[in-house]
Formats: C-alpha cells, sequence, structure tokens
C-alpha cells in the first residue's frame, strides 16, 4: 500500500504557483520522498525528491516539514502543460516505488 | 535525467498469442528494472522487479508464467506477456533505477499501450 495520502484534485490558474500537499505520517527516518507527474498516456516524469532538506530545482520546490509527516510541492509559475497527475510517493524497501492515487491538477486559464 | 525507451509504444495482438515488450535504459546501466500496469483512469500498479543476471520478483498476484521477464543486460529488461487475454490489455511502462551520486532515481519509459483483441 502507498504510504502517502493527497487531496484527489487541485485547481490553478495560470501563472499562479501551484502547491500540492502530500501527507506521509508513517515515514521512516530514512525514507525518501518522491514527487513524479504522469501526462495523460505518458510515462511518469521525475520531478524532484528529498529526505528531510528542502529542495529546489529547475522544475519545482519541495518543503518537508521538520518532523516529516507531510511535505509540498511547489510550481512557482503554473502553465497549461503542468496539468498532469501528481504523485508523491515515499520510497520502500528495495527501492520499489508504489504509487498512490496522486493529485489530479488543472491549471486553468 | 536519464533516458529509458520502450518499445513498441503501441501493440494489437490476437487472443492467444504472445507479446514482447523492451525496456531499454540508453545512457546510463541499470542493474534494477521496474514493470507496472495501469488500467484507465487508474494508478500505476506495480508487477515485478526485474533484477539483471537473476529472476525477477514478482509482487503478489501477478502470475509469474503469465509475465515472463528477462534482464540479460544492464541496459535491457523484456517484459512477454504470453497467450495474452483481452483482460491483459493494459497500459504497461517500466522504469530504470539510475544511480546519480548517492541518490537513486527511477526513470520511466513512455509506456507500452496493449490491446488484445
Amino acid at each position: 500500500d502507498a504510504k502517502t495520502t493527497q487531496p484527489t484534485s487541485m485547481d490553478c490558474a495560470e501563472g499562479r504557483a501551484a502547491n500540492l500537499p502530500c501527507n506521509h505520517s508513517t515515514i521512516s527516518g530514512n525514507e525518501y520522498v518522491y514527487w513524479y507527474r504522469q501526462i495523460h498516456s505518458q510515462g511518469p516524469q521525475y520531478i524532484i525528491h528529498g529526505l528531510k532538506n528542502n529542495e529546489t530545482n529547475e522544475m519545482a520546490s519541495l518543503i518537508i516539514t521538520e518532523d516529516r509527516k507531510s511535505s509540498t510541492l511547489i510550481l512557482p509559475h503554473a502553465t497549461l502543460r503542468d496539468t498532469a497527475v501528481y504523485y508523491c510517493i515515499v520510497r520502500v524497501d528495495q527501492g520499489k516505488l508504489i504509487f498512490g492515487q496522486g493529485t489530479t491538477l488543472q491549471v486553468k486559464p | 535525467g536519464a533516458v529509458v525507451s520502450q518499445h513498441p509504444s503501441r501493440v494489437i495482438c490476437k487472443s492467444g498469442t504472445s507479446v514482447k515488450i523492451e525496456c531499454r535504459s540508453l545512457d546510463f546501466q541499470a542493474t534494477t528494472m521496474f514493470w507496472y500496469r495501469q488500467f484507465p483512469k487508474k494508478s500505476l500498479m506495480l508487477m515485478a522487479t526485474s533484477n539483471e543476471g537473476s529472476k525477477a520478483t514478482y509482487e503478489q498476484g501477478v502470475e509469474k508464467d503469465k509475465f515472463l521477464i528477462n534482464h540479460a543486460s544492464l541496459t535491457l529488461s523484456t517484459l512477454t506477456v504470453t497467450s495474452a487475454h483481452p483482460e491483459d490489455s493494459s497500459f504497461y511502462i517500466c522504469s530504470a533505477t539510475a544511480v546519480q551520486g548517492q541518490q537513486n532515481i527511477q526513470y520511466f519509459g513512455a509506456g507500452t499501450r496493449l490491446s488484445v483483441l
């Protein structure tokens, strides 16, 4: 079973920041949080991952709470092409990624 | 990021035939690859872990004789759906683990849409 919970869907206005929350209250001390997204009929695309520090790359920022029980993915300036299903995943043993239902982000003009 | 190539992107076959799907890591070596399937409007479901040079590890409920996995080299894993039936119609996706420094990141192929008539 997935170790994360996410809202089913979210809307965001084009050009605004999209903040996608994720709860992972049972995460263990050495487990990483990974974010992927899947645009319709394509394979998932890696976005970012982190352990306990906040992370930023060219795609997004990842904010992890101090107790590591939740995190937020931030897309600073959402575009229509960012419309996708976003998956927050806690990596388990043997490097497996167990996908939950994810959040469907709809970016609107 | 690293590139994972999956072939074919789409296949249509008759019931009872076997279908082979290839997954290649193009610019890195992967000792571990993973196979997923995804039904419409559903999330990805992990089927098996493909280990280079050894037998694949299947998730509970996945028939190993139905879904044959071979990982003969560090850049290629294949999934063969044997004696395919309409209920095997699905979107099959592979991933490969790339080691970048001390980080392991899974990169995914574009997927293969299998339609069994």
